[in-house]
């Protein structure tokens, strides 16, 4: 059955970097894209961006570009997050979650196979 | 960027009811809209997809209804297991957007 594995927890300084790795199996990694989703402590779901795990294309919000980048490598079927320059408002659950339909776009989909969430904190 | 609000932020209700938790999309989203339970210390778990498709596994008593700005999800028959909080989504455009979610309690 299609499984989902995160990296372990991380304590970080502010200013620092994380990566955050999602290993999956259970299916074609290239064929289902890989969106990132992050939960701070008591608040909604927000989404941190989507790479295309076919042709490595990537779309972030402009609230994450030039701290955020994801990637992917396909012989291990694993996607990779990485946030630099860390804030204390980044302390939250990060969240990988494969799309619902195979070589879908970036819209008109939705998350259906979840990781079970890769707990960041940022403290000085 | 398109806001999802949805309503209420949260409602209490008992085993057996029926309950409904409405979002609106600051702009047309056609139907691309997703609901989702999240549980405390759980991932979000995907229940209805494209305004009104029920996710392979998911009960029936879940249903979505919409579309354009307004939708709603609703819980028929409502479980212990369903206390929860519930979001929507839209993927119309990016940035993908979700609504602040409802939490469901037990009266």
């Amino acid at each position: 059955q299609v499984q989902v594995a995160q990296s372990g927890p991380e304590v970080k300084n502010p200013g620092a970097s994380v990566r955050v790795s999602c290993t999956t199996s259970g299916y074609t990694f290239n064929s289902f894209n890989i969106n990132w989703v992050r939960q701070a402590p008591g608040q909604g779901l927000e989404w941190m961006g989507w790479i295309s795990t076919y042709n490595h294309n990537t779309k972030y919000p402009q609230k994450f570009q030039g701290r955020v980048t994801m990637t992917t490598q396909a012989s291990i079927s694993t996607a990779y997050l990485e946030l630099r320059n860390l804030r204390t408002d980044d302390t939250a659950v990060y969240y990988c979650t494969r799309d619902r339909s195979y070589y879908g776009s970036v819209t008109k989909n939705a998350f259906e196979v979840w990781g079970p969430g890769t707990v960041v904190t940022v403290s000085s | 960027d398109i806001q999802m609000t949805q309503s209420p932020s949260s409602l209490s209700a008992s085993v057996g009811d029926t309950v409904t938790i409405t979002c609106r999309a600051s702009e047309t989203i056609f139907s691309y809209l997703n609901w989702y339970q999240k549980k405390p210390g759980r991932a979000p778990k995907l229940l209805i997809y494209g305004a009104v498709n029920l996710q392979s596994g998911v009960p029936a008593r879940f249903s979505g209804s919409g579309s354009g700005t307004d939708f709603s999800l609703t819980i028929n028959n409502l479980q212990p297991e369903d206390y929860a909080t519930y979001y929507c989504q839209q993927t119309d455009s990016t940035p993908l957007t979700f609504g602040g979610g409802t939490k469901v309690e037990i009266k």
